[in-house]
């Protein structure tokens, strides 16, 4: 079955200190992994596609990188605004169509 | 704003009864996606249309159907509803290909009392 689990469930920084997020994933075939950002309330935001092992891409702060198992999403330097819901979703390349599969998220503080 | 609208933006409503949530997508978009979100769950697909075709099913309701219109926006209705129908609804769209990201509206919270 194919399954996605993010850790941790919540992360408390201090403005300005780095971390990782990570992702594991088990999937028939993976199509793409998504990265999407959600405010409370709000609707996902959608932060970055990755492809293939080794594939890495940068926005501002974070940076999400790709392994056959598992994806993490850096976060470097953060600030308060940063402060939100990270979900990381896969799109199987069989046996669906292109609906995603979430992971439960991980909600992540940062104080000034 | 991504792009994908959707209405209500709130709906409060009894058990039992039936209700109608809309969704417009990104301009170009052929399909769409329905997505449940409760606080135990996380998000969960509902069901997906493609160009006013049903393309696939998630964990879908028999009480709840979805059509989408020869205008590509969509409808997903709920009936005979009960307490744990209480979520929020996001519609999605994606314009298909490789590139296929998916872009959520702003979702329609629903509370069943």
């Amino acid at each position: 079955e194919d399954q996605v689990t993010q850790s941790p469930e919540a992360l408390r920084l201090q403005e300005g200190e780095s971390s990782s997020l990570n992702c594991s994933y088990t999937v028939s075939g993976l199509r793409g992994l998504f990265w999407y950002r959600q405010d409370p309330g709000k609707g996902p935001e959608f932060l970055f596609t990755l492809y293939s092992a080794g594939e890495e891409k940068e926005k501002e702060r974070l940076k999400a990188t790709l392994t056959k198992k598992e994806s993490f999403l850096h976060i470097t330097a953060p600030k308060p605004e940063d402060s939100a819901t990270y979900l990381c979703a896969v799109q199987a390349e069989w046996g669906s169509q292109g609906n995603l599969i979430f992971g439960k998220g991980t909600k992540l503080s940062v104080k000034p | 704003d991504s792009g994908v609208t959707q209405t209500p933006k709130h709906l409060i409503t009894a058990t039992g009864q039936r209700v109608t949530l809309r969704c417009s997508p990104r301009s170009g978009d052929l399909s769409v996606y329905w997505y449940q979100q409760s606080l135990d769950q996380g998000l969960q697909f509902l069901i997906q249309y493609y160009n006013g075709e049903e393309r696939a099913k998630g964990n879908i309701l028999e009480r709840f159907s979805a059509q989408q219109f020869p205008d590509l926006h969509s409808e997903l209705n709920l009936s005979s509803l009960e307490l744990g129908d209480s979520a929020l609804y996001f519609c999605a769209s994606s314009g298909g290909g490789r590139s296929n990201e998916q872009y959520f509206g702003p979702g329609t919270r629903l509370t069943v009392t």
